[in-house]
């Protein structure tokens, strides 16, 4: 069944790498989303893309954080350089529609540890 | 400033009663409020999605209620099930045409049923 893929599931890198992730949407979908997850903040939208444009990311710290869509099936978010202060749980999401009221499909998350 | 604030943090059932979960928000204006059901793990899945003049929505046992003069939602689970422990996460879209509009998300409410 048609579903949003995320990789890798789990990563644990040190302070100061570069991260990357990575999102395969379901196939179709216009629109793609990134979230992070803590059990401080909850979820919070980082970036979102419509037919592979960004139309927001005032979510996502400019200056180490970067979202991309190279293709219509694959979305990247990097992380560079990592901080302990990123460790959290980020899902992608997508969806078809016309920006934030799509109905979003999300993936199974990465674990993100930065020590 | 927009929030939304859901109660209880936490709730712990018997298989089989019914539960309610509450959502606030002061978010204004809005175009609509989901439900989502988190399961420990995994990604968030969508329950119910209500506009601004719909008054309740239903998804199997989960009844979505909505009143958009006092700024609540619950989400009513009938003849709850063991299957039914997650995190409910109660989010709202401010009205889409606004600039740099984001989603409001909830802190969640965590569900445990036990038999």
């Amino acid at each position: 069944d048609a579903r949003v893929t995320q990789t890798p599931r789990h990563k644990v890198t040190e302070m100061g790498q570069e991260v990357t992730m990575r999102c395969q949407p379901i196939l179709g979908h216009n629109t793609v989303f990134w979230y992070r997850q803590t059990m401080m903040q909850g979820l919070e939208l980082l970036a979102y893309f419509r037919n592979r444009a960004p139309l927001d990311d005032s979510g996502m710290p400019k200056d180490r954080f970067s979202a991309e869509m190279p293709d219509a099936t694959l979305a990247t978010l990097k992380i560079q350089p990592s901080e302990p202060r990123d460790s959290a749980v980020y899902f992608c999401a997508s969806g078809m529609g016309t920006g934030l009221n799509t109905e979003a499909f999300f993936g199974q998350g990465t674990r993100l540890t930065v020590v | 400033k927009n929030q939304v604030e859901q109660s209880p943090q936490s709730l712990i059932i018997l298989e089989g009663k019914n539960c309610t979960l509450q959502c606030n928000y002061t978010v204004s204006p809005f175009s609509n409020l989901r439900w989502y059901k988190q399961d420990t793990g995994r990604g968030p899945v969508s329950l119910t999605i209500m506009t601004f003049s719909e008054n309740t929505k239903s998804n199997g046992r989960y009844t979505a209620t909505l009143d958009a003069d006092t700024k609540q939602s619950s989400l009513h689970i009938t003849a709850s099930q063991l299957s039914d422990s997650a995190s409910y996460i109660c989010v709202v879209s401010p009205t889409p045409n606004q600039a740099g509009t984001a989603l409001i998300f909830g802190k969640g409410t965590t569900l445990s049923v036990s038999s």
